[in-house]
């Protein structure tokens, strides 16, 4: 199975800024997720990012807010903009492996104060 | 219909118990359902997995049961260890893509 490394592990940031989360995987990959897990929840998928094309968000999730980018097929960042406290959750980036299912990175833990 | 109803919210076990813990969809379209395992401060991580053609999967201690007329799907922990205790996740989906996820059960095995 593939190896994810998410960076930064946690933050703490004030609302009204930006923050970036990296997404490294150790091989390549198609489709990379960007999904979020607020305090106690369950996951919620934000966005699906193909190698080359705009990202796809769902329902409730707009590039303005979340703009992704996916350069190659091992990397991709989702970038949480103007950040109020209602954004302070886990992010966790994810790729298919196929027969693996889907694995997760170790999360981003986000705090907006 | 894109739900995935998972119960119960928390559970508390013995040591050397059966775990079990029950999820429900409603999209007769899911055909691939997952249960993952999520230690504090890690990514949830694939344990077992499922699909429709089947009603029963085993691998080593967990145990996936597969109601298709019921839409319901359970996990059995059996002889449940401490090292065991973390939150799980039950999720389905069309294909392997675009998992819904259930809302999650705390599981706590007492030593």
């Amino acid at each position: 199975s593939a190896v994810i490394s998410q960076k930064p592990s946690r933050d703490i940031c004030q609302r009204g800024t930006s923050l970036t989360i990296q997404c490294q995987v150790d091989s390549q990959v198609t489709m990379m997720f960007w999904y979020r897990q607020q305090p106690g929840q369950s996951l919620t998928l934000i966005a699906t990012a193909n190698q080359g094309s705009e990202a796809t968000y769902e329902s409730g999730f707009v590039i303005d807010k979340f703009p992704i980018s996916r350069p190659n097929l091992t990397f991709s960042t989702l970038t949480v903009s103007n950040m109020s406290p209602e954004d302070s959750s886990i992010y966790l980036c994810s790729v298919d492996l196929g027969a693996y299912g889907y694995t997760f990175g170790s999360g981003t833990r986000l705090t907006v104060v | 219909q894109q739900q995935v109803k998972q119960s119960p919210q928390s559970l508390i076990v013995q040591k050397g118990g059966i775990s079990i813990i029950n999820c429900a969809y409603e999209n007769t379209a899911f055909d691939y359902f997952p249960w993952y395992q999520q230690f504090p401060g890690k990514g949830p991580a694939l344990l077992i997995a499922i699909r429709p053609d089947v009603s029963e999967k085993k691998e080593g201690r967990f145990t996936i049961s597969f109601n298709k007329s019921a839409k319901q799907f359970s996990l059995h922990i059996m002889d449940s260890q401490p090292g065991d205790s973390a939150t799980y996740f039950c999720a389905a989906s069309k294909g392997t893509y675009k998992y819904i996820f259930g809302t999650g059960t705390r599981l706590k095995v007492l030593a």
